[in-house]
């Protein structure tokens, strides 16, 4: 079976700051796929990074940041200097690819990420 | 703009009326899906249509019966739902080993 675990229920900060969400993921399997997807009050999920299973490299995309350890089983996402737009919940997700067809993602609990300003 | 259009946005129906959510795409996806998302809480999978076939049924209530007419379209048809079903209702498409492109959801309120 498949979990992903989000352990920060929320988080407030205020603007400029760093900030890290934490993602811990468990599967047997040895091909898979990672994700953050960001969630607006407006409700749509909107997709920010994919991770394979065998590239651990981390990620820089903008003020945005992620590191990859697969001998933790952890995606952390970092978000720098804060802003309130930033301000939403985030969602870390696991899709497994069973070669078979199109498998669904199993998606942690999320973060609801305040900045203040 | 997301490019996973669904409608209507917002639904208001009775326990004993008949409705259907509907979804469409027109990236070339193989893979469509249903997800149900209630307040608070992280979407959880009902339905995937790989290649406009069912896959994957997540022991989901007959109530709610998906439909996959096309490549491009993938329908939610709903009949005597119950209060509790009342959600955001998320469709999404993938290449099938990508990310999953979501649309904005139909908010559902069953009376």
């Amino acid at each position: 079976a498949q979990k992903v675990t989000q352990a920060q229920t929320e988080i407030s900060v205020v603007e400029k700051e760093d900030v890290t969400l934490d993602c811990v993921y468990e599967t047997r399997d040895t091909t898979y796929y990672l994700f953050w997807y960001k969630q607006p009050p407006s409700g749509e999920l909107v997709f920010l990074i994919r991770r394979n299973s065998f590239d651990e490299q981390n990620e820089i995309s903008g003020r945005y940041s992620w590191n990859f350890q697969k001998s933790t089983s952890s995606f952390n996402f970092t978000i720098t200097a804060s802003q309130v737009v930033d301000s939403a919940v985030y969602f870390c997700a696991l899709f497994r690819n069973s070669g078979g067809g199109a498998d669904g993602l199993t998606f942690g609990k999320g973060t609801h990420l305040i900045i203040q300003p | 703009d997301t490019e996973v259009t669904q409608t209507p946005k917002h639904l208001v129906m009775g326990m004993t009326n008949k409705k259907s959510l509907k979804c469409e795409q027109h990236m070339g996806h193989r893979a469509m899906y249903w997800y149900k998302q209630k307040a608070k809480k992280p979407p959880e999978l009902m339905f995937v249509y790989s290649y406009e076939k069912l896959s994957i049924n997540e022991s989901v209530p007959s109530r709610f019966s998906p439909e996959c007419p096309n490549s491009s379209l993938l329908n939610l048809h709903l009949h005597a739902l119950q209060p509790e079903d009342s959600a955001l209702y998320l469709c999404a498409s993938s290449v099938g080993t990508g990310e999953l492109f979501f649309g904005e959801g139909s908010r559902l309120t069953v009376l």
